[in-house]
């Protein structure tokens, strides 16, 4: 398998401008979730799917955010319009059933930059 | 809410030394699930190890082992025989038992630095 396949791996636009953060989770896992790492906040979880459902958009910042999960096999975190405080690696993280103790397995992560 | 501290923001050891790093949290909940993730340059977050709360025993896997202390609300992680490839980020995380979520709630992390 694959693993977790995020995309683009960098992204660099302007303020303003419509990011688009997409995710393929490993055949099989039925939980993804969304997760941004910063330098001043480190790793926070922004949303949660299980079985293509939204179970927890708490950690979702503001409106301009949104996530979705049209079917098992993808997933998008989108801002509109964004801002240079959104610059950060967004990792996305797969995992199957609702046991806690199952590994969450991570993307690559995308690197944002916002100008 | 559960919080998570890790409170060495650096850590470097000597290669084929051993180092520990600490993790302590904050949980109102009887049972849980800590982890130690690795995050090398690459970013890739590589889970190290991991222990279930109800468990007395300490989890190993291979150089790396913890010394969970549930009454202090303790989880620190054990590196022998350091190699190079070990310096990375480490970030200590923490998940409820119970089924209302998956969710890791992370620590801010250490980086560990090896010396040759």
């Amino acid at each position: 398998d694959a693993g977790v396949i995020q995309s683009p791996r960098h992204e660099v636009t302007e303020m303003g401008q419509e990011v688009t953060l997409r995710c393929k989770p490993i055949s099989g896992h039925n939980s993804l979730f969304w997760y941004r790492q910063t330098m001043m906040r480190g790793l926070e979880l922004l949303i949660y799917f299980n079985n293509n459902v939204p179970i927890d958009d708490s950690g979702m910042p503001e409106d301009r955010f949104s996530a979705k999960m049209p079917n098992a096999s993808f997933s998008t975190l989108k801002i509109q319009p964004s801002e240079p405080r959104d610059s950060a690696v967004y990792f996305c993280a797969t995992t199957w059933g609702d046991g806690s103790y199952n590994e969450q397995f991570f993307g690559p992560g995308t690197r944002l930059t916002v100008l | 809410a559960q919080t998570v501290t890790q409170s060495q923001p650096e850590m470097s050891v000597q290669e084929a030394e051993t180092v520990t790093l600490s993790c302590t949290y904050d949980t109102s909940e009887s049972d849980y699930y800590l982890f130690w993730y690795k995050q090398p340059p690459s970013r890739q977050m590589i889970l190290v190890i991991r222990q279930e709360a109800y468990k007395q025993q300490n989890a190993t896997e291979n150089r790396f082992s913890v010394n969970f202390q549930k009454a202090a609300k303790s989880f620190s992680l054990k590196i022998s025989d350091s190699q190079l490839g070990d310096a990375a980020m480490y970030f200590c995380a923490y998940r409820s038992a119970f089924a209302a979520g998956n969710m890791l709630t992370f620590g801010g992390g250490t980086r560990l630095m090896v010396k040759p």
